[in-house]
Formats: C-alpha cells, structure tokens, sequence
C-alpha cells in the first residue's frame, strides 16, 4: 500500500514570498491532515479535512495559511505571505473512517521541510 | 483535551527494555491512548493504542492502570534503531484532534 505523498520535500523562499505545498492521502482515507511542526517540539495540528470538508481550523493562521481539499483527495497548503517564523516542517496525515469507538490511526508522509530566509 | 506530561529525555543500552511513562490525569472517559515513534527527518509512526489494561502488538506493549491517570509504553529490548521521539497521546474516536506535546527523546546506546 503506498504511504502518504508529499512535495516538495524541501523548500527555502524569502520572507514575504509565497509558498505552496501538496499532499496525496493513502487512498480511501477520508480524513486529512496538516501538521506544523517547529524544530525540537511535537507537531501541531493546522487543518483537519473530513473528505472535502474543514473539521477543524481553530490553529490555522488564517490571515497567510490557506488549505484546500478539493474533490476530497489530495490538499495543498499554502503560506502567503511568509514569515520567518514560518520555517518548519509541514507534514500532512491521513487516517480512515473507521466504525465503532477505535481512534483512527494517523499516516504520515515524510513532511516538506521549509527555511524562510 | 487530556494534557499529557512525559519524560523530556531517557537513556538506555541496547537490550535493555525500555519503559517511558506518561501522565494523563484529566483523561476522559471516553478518551483512548496512543503512542507515535518519529525518526528525525520523518514523519511520526502509529505505535500502539489502547484504552485500559493492556495491549501488546508485535512491538511495544502498552499498560494502563485502572485510575487510566496514567499509561507505561514498554519496549522490550531497544536497538540503536529504536532511537527516536516517542510522543504519547490522548483523545477522543471519531472527529475530535489529537495534541501533540514535546515527546520523550530516547537515546538508546550500544
């Protein structure tokens, strides 16, 4: 079964610039999502998709963060414009719908790992 | 959300079994518990999951008290390769998120 994708896996743009990252979930996984995380913490959660729709955008900085999910399979993420304190590793996930009270397991792809410079 | 507080760093040889404990005292009652591994560069990777007693798979085992205040990960004797961030997480099924603390980093030496 092939993992989740992602691209770039690396990326260094100048502050203020824009940047845009795309993510393909395991097939059949309905839930997506986006993960920041900053060097030496956990990662934090930015969006969660349900299919097509947001679930959760509590934690996305939602005057330069963007996410789209359209058709329900594959996102892209987008920063526009970037701040230094930007630079992090944006990974995404996804987890199946699953039946009864089990927590979904969440996949993760490799992460895309951005410098704002 | 449970908040989770865990070991910043543990230390260990090879061979050894490894046990990293979390604390999870506003852990609710429908709330499960879930651990992740992550390599440096990678993304993290579902460990195990559990919900009360005990849960063993084919690499950790995972012990719950009855109070569920609290979860114990072990890891029977740890390689090099088990070298890696191990984050403990609590939450609940269906649409609610997970949070993600700091993690424990396990440095496992030859």
């Amino acid at each position: 079964e092939a993992g989740v994708a992602q691209s770039p896996r690396y990326k260094i743009i100048e502050k203020r610039q824009s940047v845009a990252f795309w993510c393909n979930p395991i097939s059949g996984h309905a839930t997506l999502y986006w993960y920041q995380q900053i060097l030496g913490q956990g990662p934090k959660l930015l969006i969660q998709f349900q299919n097509n729709g947001v679930v959760d955008d509590s934690q996305l900085p939602k005057d330069r963060f963007s996410a789209e999910r359209l058709k329900g399979v594959d996102s892209t993420l987008k920063i526009q414009p970037a701040k230094l304190e930007d630079s992090a590793v944006y990974l995404c996930a996804s987890s199946p719908l699953l039946q009864g009270g089990l927590r979904e397991t969440q996949y993760f792809g490799p992460g895309t790992r951005l410098l704002v410079l | 959300l449970a908040k989770t507080t865990q070991p910043i760093s543990m230390d260990s040889y090879e061979g050894q079994e490894v046990n990293i404990t979390c604390s999870h005292n506003n852990i609710a009652t429908n709330d499960y518990i879930t651990w992740y591994q992550q390599f440096p560069s990678q993304g993290p990777r579902f460990i195990i999951q559990g919900y009360k007693t005990k849960v063993t798979n084919e690499v950790a085992s995972l012990f719950i008290p009855a109070d569920r205040k609290s979860s114990t990960l072990s890891l029977p004797r740890v390689s090099l390769s088990d070298t890696a961030v191990y984050y403990c997480l609590v939450g609940l099924s269906g649409y609610s998120t997970l949070t993600f603390g700091k993690g424990t980093m396990l440095l496992v030496s030859p």
